[in-house]
């Protein structure tokens, strides 16, 4: 089965440009999340998706940031305009929905989008 | 609001010793599930263990266990016969278990290497 994949792998753009990462979780996992980790702060949440629609999305630092998940499959986060605070790593991560009762829903990780804003 | 923090910003540790990583976490809910990932240099975030608030034993899944002790509100990691291949960043973090609060928050992370 495969897992949780995302791209591109590596981005570099310039400040005021605009870039759209995807993430297309492991098949079957209906919850969806993007987090980003900053150069050598801990990994932060953006927002959680179930199926197509947006669970919580408290994380999202300001406007600049959209994220999608049409059809309730794979997801888009696009940063426009991107700024020099933006760099970091992006992550997206999957899972089952969780089942009543049930204290454990692990969460699946793709290898990440490294973002690097000139 | 949760936290989580991880006081070992690195650590050496001789090959086929055991090594503990330190992980305390700050919440008023009685409900909640703790993870612990592995992230080594290609990038990949692993799933290691989970721990519940209720579980009445700790968690042990092959070479990795779960010290949790939760009057301390301590979850630490320790992996038994360390290998070269455990050199990586150990993130440590936590999850309520109320449903519609899914998002994990995480620490900041320890760097092992194991030293051959």
């Amino acid at each position: 089965e495969a897992g949780v994949t995302q791209f591109p792998s590596h981005s570099v753009i310039e400040k005021g440009q605009t870039v759209t990462l995807r993430c297309d979780p492991i098949s079957g996992h209906d919850n969806l999340y993007w987090y980003r980790r900053v150069m050598g702060k801990e990994i932060k949440f953006l927002l959680h998706f179930v199926k197509e629609s947006k669970q919580d999305e408290s994380g999202m630092p300001n406007n600049r940031f959209l994220a999608e998940r049409t059809g309730g499959t794979y997801s888009t986060l696009k940063v426009q305009p991107a700024e020099l605070e933006d760099s970091g790593v992006y992550f997206c991560a999957s899972s089952q929905p969780r089942v009543a009762g049930a204290s454990q829903e692990t969460q699946y990780f793709g290898p990440g989008t490294r973002l690097l804003v000139l | 609001a949760q936290k989580i923090t991880q006081t070992q910003p690195g650590m050496f540790v001789q090959e086929k010793e055991a090594v503990t990583l330190d992980c305390t976490y700050d919440t008023s809910d009685p409900s909640y599930g703790l993870f612990w990932y592995k992230q080594p240099s290609s990038g990949e975030m692993i799933f290691l263990i989970y721990q519940g608030s209720y579980d009445q034993q700790n968690a042990t899944e092959g070479r990795y266990s779960l010290n949790f002790q939760k009057a301390r509100k301590s979850a630490n990691l320790v992996i038994s016969a360390s290998q070269l291949g455990d050199s990586a960043m150990y993130f440590c973090a936590m999850r309520l278990s109320n449903f519609g609060n899914e998002k994990l928050t995480f620490g900041t992370g320890t760097r092992l290497t194991i030293i051959p």
